[in-house]
């Protein structure tokens, strides 16, 4: 199984900074076809996941655009500029090159 | 408007096995593209996908749980049933079932359900 680890854990920040969360996987996730089969959910609390980015960088349908994604192959990046109270929960990243698709530990973003 | 919602038991007991269903609207799983993944989330921990099952009936499961998995569907109903066998302590956790739809370009889970949790205890 293809093995996902996101960096930090834990990120504490303050409303308007940016933020940066790290998804590295153990295989490449660049497909022949040019796209990179890694996605990013966010969970906020008591609600179910929902859909930040998918195929990499593509933002998903209603996302504010200061959500970003980037990175190809086995490093990935979210960036959140403007960090805003309603952005805090749990940020996973998932591959879905292959099954069994697998999910980071997740990343508890907190407002400072 | 596409919805998607688990309904099962909230308590089974050890070895018992659990069935969980996924009614779903707003698409056909007969349509090329449509997938429906049933995921996990022990409470406090991280997520964990299960298993898929596709428009043309393909399945895919969980490496450490396919031998205690079966996932199934009935498109006229729009409903997708999971079963988990012998059930743990463990296995307590809230089960999600999503939506997710494309050939090659694959769009993600677009869909989820609110989530049903199931205890495992005696």
């Amino acid at each position: 199984d293809i093995v996902m680890t996101q960096s930090p854990l834990s990120l504490p920040v303050t409303p308007g900074e940016s933020a940066s969360i790290s998804c590295k996987s153990s295989q490449s996730l660049l497909f022949s076809n040019g796209y990179n089969y890694l996605d990013w959910y966010l969970q906020k609390p008591g609600q179910s996941p929902q859909l930040l980015i998918y195929l990499g960088s593509s933002r998903a349908s209603g996302v504010p655009d200061r959500f970003s994604g980037s990175g190809s192959g086995t490093d990935f990046t979210l960036k959140i500029s403007r960090v805003e109270a309603e952005d805090v929960g749990v940020y996973y990243c998932m591959q879905v090159l292959r099954t069994p698709y697998i999910f980071g530990q997740g990343t508890k973003l907190e407002i400072k | 408007q596409v919805t998607l919602k688990e309904s099962g038991p909230a308590l089974v007991k050890p070895t018992q096995t659990l069935t969980l269903t996924c009614t779903f609207s707003g698409f056909s799983l007969s349509t090329t593209g449509m997938r429906v993944s049933w995921i996990r989330q022990p409470p406090g921990k991280a997520l964990e996908w299960l298993a898929r099952i596709d428009w043309d009936d393909e399945k895919f499961y969980s490496t450490s749980l396919r031998t205690r998995l079966t996932i199934s569907k009935d498109s006229s109903k729009n409903q997708v049933v999971l079963t988990m066998t012998n059930m743990d302590p463990v296995d307590t956790a809230t089960y999600y079932c999503a939506r997710m739809k494309g050939v090659g370009r694959l769009g993600g889970f677009d869909f989820w359900g609110q989530g049903t949790l199931v205890t495992v205890s005696s």
